[in-house]
């Protein structure tokens, strides 16, 4: 059975500087891994999609790789600010069961950026 | 565009209480999704549906039931509430389903309190 990992749990910066979060998955056999953002007793928003076939992704300040033989991806926040604080959500997509099942979440990791 | 929309935000049962919660999506995606998030665990699928009409158990079936008459719509019921269902329930939607590309999107989330 597919199991996400997220390191740290919890995480409290200065403002401004880079940060890395990790993730880690216990079956290779994926369509995607998405990073997702989640503020408090808010939805779930989507930061970024890395296909299998993909190494890396980018977005802003945001940038999300994926190391699929090793099970490993990172996401490196550049330039840090209080609004990033939030929760960073790992997710994969397995392609057992034919990949409809849905994503496998991991428990995130808590980011507080202090001003 | 909406999005993905939950309808109620909030809601308090008494066990043994049934209920059902909406969802609507405005994206004419075929992929429907129910997941439920617990303090300390990742979310979880419950269950999803792959097309209008069609409905397939996730990780944590037991206790829910679902519908899906329509294609914007999928319906999440609880028949006979129990205080293990104390949680909070996301919807998410997809264009494409299981291929590497596919991003889903996610509603805002219902918060259920079962007394």
């Amino acid at each position: 059975k597919q199991e996400v990992t997220q390191i740290p749990a919890a995480l409290s910066v200065p403002e401004g500087e880079n940060l890395v979060l990790n993730c880690s998955f216990t079956d290779s056999a994926i369509y995607n891994l998405q990073w997702f953002r989640q503020d408090p007793g808010k939805g779930l928003t989507s930061l970024l999609l890395i296909q299998s076939s993909q190494r890396e992704q980018t977005s802003g300040r945001l940038n999300a790789s994926l190391d699929k033989s090793s099970g490993r991806s990172t996401l490196y926040i550049a330039a840090s600010q209080p609004g990033d604080s939030a929760t960073y959500l790992c997710a994969v997509r397995p392609t057992s069961g034919g990949g409809a099942d849905g994503l496998t979440f991991g428990k995130g990791t808590h980011l507080i950026i202090q001003p | 565009n909406a999005g993905v929309t939950q309808t109620p935000k909030f809601r308090v049962l008494k066990t043994g209480q049934s209920m059902t919660l909406l969802c609507a999506q405005d994206m004419n995606h075929e992929y429907m999704y129910w997941y439920r998030q617990d303090p300390g665990m990742g979310l979880r699928l419950i269950h999803y549906s792959v097309g209008e009409g069609t409905t397939a158990k996730g990780e944590v079936p037991d206790g829910y039931n679902v519908s899906r008459l329509k294609k914007q719509n999928f319906l999440l019921g609880l028949e006979s509430a129990a205080p293990s269902q104390t949680s909070v329930y996301f919807c998410a939607s997809s264009e494409n389903g299981p291929i590497e590309g596919d991003t889903q999107y996610f509603g805002p989330g219902t918060r259920l309190t079962v007394l």
